[in-house]
């Protein structure tokens, strides 16, 4: 399995507050992503980056900013909290194979949002 | 823009039955990949199954296998012997390849229910 954390794994909070999530992994890969997985949407791409401070904007990013001020931590952050952002966040990661991108992608065991 | 359909949100079949799930795709890609992700109640997403564009010949796993179709732009899941153990959402995926910013598309998700 890759080694990729994600914490908290579950989280209530109210509307209107500020909440960060955190992705960590131990496989030294370059990329990784943030997605939302909501009922009859699958999953959807929030922000990903490509490298330390590297970062980029995905299919529903409005709300949401993200850091990564080191290779092994991904950081989600709600800045104020609404309840359209409850969900289940997942983190994933892809990386090197030799000299061509490993195109698979890792899941952490999500995070599960309530904004109350 | 890439689009992953998955036409059956749900599907039921007996235990040791075959049952194949739909996914068609649309591009304009000549390089890309495709995958089949299961979510079993867990939550987490595993990979199943992954198919390089470039390559004829369909990709198995044990039980698993894909009917690719590249022209008609169809990647179907074929489940053999299905086992309890089987039940899940599954998620049908889509990479262009050769970019910095390789992102995953997924569908919409089909959730099978292999009854004993």
């Amino acid at each position: 399995d890759a080694g990729i954390t994600q914490s908290p794994r579950h989280k209530v909070t109210e509307t209107g507050t500020p909440v960060t999530l955190r992705c960590h992994q131990t496989e030294n890969h370059r990329y990784m992503y943030w997605y939302r997985q909501d009922p009859g949407h699958g999953l959807r791409l929030i922000h990903y980056s490509y490298g330390v401070k590297d970062t980029d904007k995905g299919e529903v990013s409005d709300g949401y900013s993200v850091s990564r001020s080191k290779t092994e931590d991904f950081l989600l952050t709600l800045e104020s909290a609404t309840s359209s952002q409850t969900s289940v966040y997942f983190c994933a990661i892809s990386g090197l194979a030799g000299k061509f991108l490993s195109y698979e992608q890792y899941f952490g065991p999500g995070t599960r949002l309530t904004v109350t | 823009a890439q689009t992953v359909t998955q036409s059956q949100p749900e599907m039921s079949v007996q235990e040791a039955e075959t049952v194949t799930l739909s996914c068609t795709y649309d591009t304009s890609e000549s390089n890309y990949y495709l995958f089949w992700y299961k979510q079993p109640p867990s939550r987490q997403m595993i990979l199943v199954i992954r198919q390089e564009a470039y390559k004829q010949q369909n990709a198995t796993e044990n039980r698993f296998s894909v009917n690719f179709q590249k022209a008609a732009k169809s990647f179907s899941l074929k489940i053999s012997d299905s086992q309890l153990g089987d039940t899940a959402m599954y998620f049908c995926a889509f990479m262009k390849h050769g970019q910095k910013d390789d992102k995953i598309i997924f569908g919409k998700g089909t959730r099978l229910h292999i009854l004993p």
